[in-house]
């Protein structure tokens, strides 16, 4: 385990259901952020928290809600998904919203399909 | 536009073989350049972080090099072994305060015994 842990790892969900994503990091990091992997495609950044503070937002529609109750746990709540949202979600922390000297700790990720 | 490519797109090799993968980027103010290994069904993992004047830095049986007047990165990875086969994902960070990261789409790699 790399200190931030996902769960679950693998999630179905119909399109009309609601879920939530957890993450937790043990690092004591200060950053945490959300990202999408789809299939040949990089990575794209979804949320960023800095000290529990949503600093970025980078236009991810509404059905996607992040909440940030404290550093060390990130919750990414799914409504009315779409089957193109179906991909990995990845959970990264890191010492601060620069990156940091050691840049950024990733989960391993959880594998969502919307059906 | 910040971009990052990454060459070949996948690549199979014997057990033992050496091979280099290469990244391409076109991002600015350049602030690092990451690789990152992905196992299957895994997040990424950090192999190597370069800023601008390093040419060169290894980890273990991987050495990453950056040129940056090219604007160019390789990772050789020496003597492969069948745990290597991975997804190698080159990461290029831009500084505005905050840092942004610009991600390649990654090199599929297979070591074949």
């Amino acid at each position: 385990e790399t200190g931030v842990t996902q769960t679950p790892r693998h999630l179905v969900m119909g399109m009309t259901n609601k879920k939530s994503l957890k993450c937790e990091q043990h690092l004591g990091h200060n950053a945490m952020y959300w990202y999408k992997q789809s299939a040949k495609k990089p990575l794209e950044l979804m949320f960023v928290y800095s000290l529990e503070e949503r600093v970025e937002n980078n236009s991810v529609p509404s059905r996607f809600s992040p909440e940030c109750p404290n550093s060390s746990h990130l919750f990414l709540h799914l409504h009315t998904l779409q089957p193109e949202d179906s991909a990995l979600y990845l959970c990264a922390s890191s010492q601060d919203s620069t990156g940091g000297e050691y840049g950024y700790t990733f989960g391993s990720g959880t594998r969502l399909t919307v059906v | 536009k910040n971009q990052v490519e990454q060459s070949p797109q996948s690549l199979i090799i014997l057990e033992g073989k050496n091979c280099t993968l290469q990244c391409n980027y076109t991002v600015s103010p350049f602030s690092n350049l990451r690789w990152y290994k992905q196992d299957t069904g895994r997040g990424p993992v950090s192999l190597t972080i370069m800023t601008f004047s390093e040419n060169t830095k290894s980890n273990g049986r991987y050495t990453a090099t950056l040129d940056a007047d090219t604007k160019q990165s390789s990772l050789h990875i020496t003597a492969s072994q069948l745990s290597d086969s991975a997804s190698y994902i080159c990461v290029v960070s831009a500084r505005f305060g905050n840092e942004k990261l610009t991600f390649g789409t990654g090199t599929r790699l297979t070591i074949i015994p």
